[in-house]
């Protein structure tokens, strides 16, 4: 079942603009974490943020999270054609015996025009 | 390099024919697993492994097998495809699933078209 959800499903920018997507998840979690999938690749790591975080940075990435509203957000900073990607969040889910398993959302399709 | 290696990246088959799609890693991770991606559905989990000759079901396993006999391979099998099988699949790993904080490396994913 779906953890997180992202929201929009896909936006569009001009190059140059940031671009923000957020995501929102059902259940407690320890941390979330965001990747990024180019057109036929597999996904890449970008950032995890712990739960007792509320923000964090990655070059042009900024990453919050709110555990009280159970939602994050993934902010893209001046945004390069490059950029142009879907981005997932991701959430653990406990699988018994201290291991876990992630739980992806169904993405934001980004498109950044040069 | 540190990689996450799948074979083939394209297959065209059809219905019945038993086929294996490979993943390999290089970085001596312990967890590794198998994620099938469809329009509208997202990443879905079809099984995981968390050590040699230890694995489990994900979220979509039917019609798919696996086997972990060394760490570092994990194949898929689907012992008799069917066309509702048609999908991008991926392999990952981590270095461990104890703990939540274990970003996942991906391969870049095989193609599949069972007609």
């Amino acid at each position: 079942s779906q953890q997180g959800e992202e929201d929009p499903q896909a936006l569009s920018i001009q190059e140059g603009e940031n671009a923000t997507m957020n995501c929102s998840y059902k259940t407690s979690i320890n941390n979330l974490q965001w990747y990024r999938q180019n057109s036929g690749r597999g996904l890449v790591h970008l950032i995890l943020i712990r739960s007792n975080e509320r923000e964090k940075h990655s070059g042009r990435l900024r990453v919050t999270l709110d555990t009280s509203k159970k939602s994050s957000s993934l902010l893209i900073t001046a945004s390069r054609a490059a950029d142009t990607a879907s981005y997932f969040c991701a959430t653990p889910t406990y699988s018994g015996a201290g291991s876990y398993q992630l739980t992806f959302g169904k993405g934001t399709k980004l498109s950044v025009i040069p | 390099e540190a990689q996450v290696t799948q074979n083939p990246r394209y297959l065209i088959t059809v219905t019945g024919k038993k086929l294996t799609v490979t993943c390999s890693q290089n970085m001596n991770h312990e967890y590794m697993s198998w994620y099938r991606q469809d329009p509208g559905l997202g990443l879905r989990q079809i099984y995981y492994s968390m050590n040699v000759e230890v694995t489990d079901k994900g979220d979509v396993p039917e019609g798919y097998k696996v086997s972990r006999k060394e760490k570092r391979n994990f194949p898929l099998i689907l012992e008799s495809p069917s066309p509702n099988q048609t999908s991008l699949y991926f392999c990952a790993s981590s270095p461990s699933s104890l703990g939540s904080n274990q970003p996942q490396h991906f391969g870049d994913g095989t193609r599949l078209s069972i007609l």
